[in-house]
């Protein structure tokens, strides 16, 4: 099964800061790559696909890059609502696999 | 307007066989590219991807879990049923069924349904 790392497991950051999440995989999956946001109680929510496509509806602070086994999630100017916790998910093959999440936390 | 939502018991005993059932509206799981998919989230931990059945009743389960998951879909009631057997637990959780989109990526979640294993 591929495996996704996700690093930083925790990340303190003020409102207005610049972002970054990576998302490592074990074995190439090109693309296939999603962004979710999950705040707590709640299901989570789908933020970019196929690496770097924004869902609609989502704000364009919000990008994603990268390809083949190493992907980035960047929030360009964090706001209030966006003190959550983010997980990458690869859909390469068949067996879906989720990162372990990153908790973006208010410094 | 697409909507998921899952249904099944609150509490269930070591040994028994759980059995959620997902009710969906506004999409067809006959329409060619559609899938819908369990995922879980024990509390405080990460999300884990447990099965997954497609339009044309193909089916993919999780390497680690598959021995005990089945997963099934009744076209007719838009619904799909999943089932864990010898329940454990460590099977505590949050489960939820979401439909994985015509670009691949799960676009639509339920709102999940917490499930505890306790003797």
């Amino acid at each position: 099964d591929i495996q996704m790392t996700q690093s930083p497991s925790t990340l303190s950051a003020s409102v207005g800061d610049r972002v970054t999440i990576t998302c490592r995989a074990s074995q190439s999956i090109s693309v296939w790559l999603a962004w979710y946001q999950q705040k707590p109680g709640k299901a989570p929510k789908l933020l970019i696909y196929k690496a770097s496509s924004l869902e609609s509806g989502v704000p364009s602070r919000f990008s994603g890059s990268g390809s083949g086994t190493e992907f980035t999630l960047t929030i360009s100017s964090l706001q209030p609502d966006d003190f959550a916790t983010y997980y990458c998910q690869q859909y390469n093959s068949y067996s879906l696999t989720f990162g372990g999440g990153t908790k973006v936390e208010i410094k | 307007q697409v909507t998921l939502k899952e249904s099944g018991p609150a509490l269930v005993k070591p040994t028994q066989t759980l059995t959620l059932t997902c009710t969906f509206s506004g999409f067809s799981l006959s329409t060619s590219g559609m899938r819908v998919t369990w995922i879980r989230q024990p509390p405080g931990k990460a999300l884990e991807w447990l099965a997954r059945i497609d339009w044309d009743d193909d089916k993919f389960y999780s390497t680690s879990l598959k021995t005990r998951l089945t997963i099934s879909k009744d076209t007719s009631k838009n619904q799909v049923v999943l089932t864990v057997t010898n329940i454990d637990p460590v099977d505590t959780a949050t489960y939820y069924c979401a439909r994985m989109g015509e670009n691949w990526a799960i676009d639509y979640w339920g709102q999940g349904t917490l499930v505890t294993v306790s003797s």
